[in-house]
């Protein structure tokens, strides 16, 4: 156990619909990472959340959006959903101090979304 | 982003027998890491290497940052039924980048 939590553990939706995906970061951990993992992309970061700041983005779609609460628990919006968006959405945490053991990142189980 | 290459991508093993994976890239980093994911799960952190030419074991798993901080291995000795799975490296510098992954198969 990583002590990264997430839910919903699984989801299923149709086409054009909006989701909200939860993390919960390790106990001391001040950022939260989103990966996408398909089969055919591999896992993909999507965004960093740092203290309650954005702190780094990677291929996040435009329909995607995340946010980052004080209690540092991190939701990932994912709306106009498209059949190509079924994957496993991961979230990460680490301490978040620059570089090194501060860095090193702790999965979560994963949110499987189905979209139909 | 950073592209890494992870090789082999798929092994099958004799339970018993050791195994390496690797991972090069055409870019420096600060950190190698490699994970474990089973089928539905989250990746599990398995060894984090922090400095160039740093050999590092956790039981039956050893693995070490490259001089050059472009590449890392991972070596499972004595493989096991558990160790079925995929295996993924990672090297960090701005951001984590991910290999594609080992798909490890043991033959019992």
């Amino acid at each position: 156990d990583s002590g990264v939590t997430q839910t919903p553990k699984h989801l299923i939706t149709a086409t054009g619909q909006r989701v909200t995906l939860r993390c919960s970061p390790r106990s001391g951990d001040l950022s939260v990472y989103w990966y996408q993992q398909s089969l055919d992309q591999g896992l993909q970061f999507l965004i960093q959340y740092y203290n309650g700041e954005e702190r780094a983005k990677g291929n996040i779609l435009e329909r995607f959006s995340a946010q980052q609460f004080p209690d540092l628990h991190s939701e990932l919006n994912l709306s106009s959903l498209e059949l190509g968006d079924s994957a496993l959405y991961f979230c990460a945490s680490s301490v978040g101090s620059s570089g090194g053991r501060g860095e090193t990142q702790y999965f979560g189980p994963g949110t499987r979304l189905l979209v139909l | 982003g950073q592209q890494l290459n992870q090789s082999p991508q798929s092994m099958f093993i004799q339970e018993g027998e050791d195994v390496s994976m690797n991972c090069t890239s055409s870019s420096i980093f600060n950190t190698w890491l490699w994970y474990k994911q089973d089928p539905g799960e989250g990746p599990v952190l398995l060894i984090a290497l922090y400095k160039a030419g740093e050999l590092t074991s956790n039981g039956r798993l050893t693995a070490q940052f490259g001089i050059t901080r472009k590449d890392s291995f991972l070596n499972i000795s004595a493989s096991i039924p558990s160790d079925v799975g995929i295996y993924f490296c990672a090297g960090q510098l701005d951001k984590l980048s991910f290999g594609a992954g080992t798909t490890v198969t043991v033959r019992a």
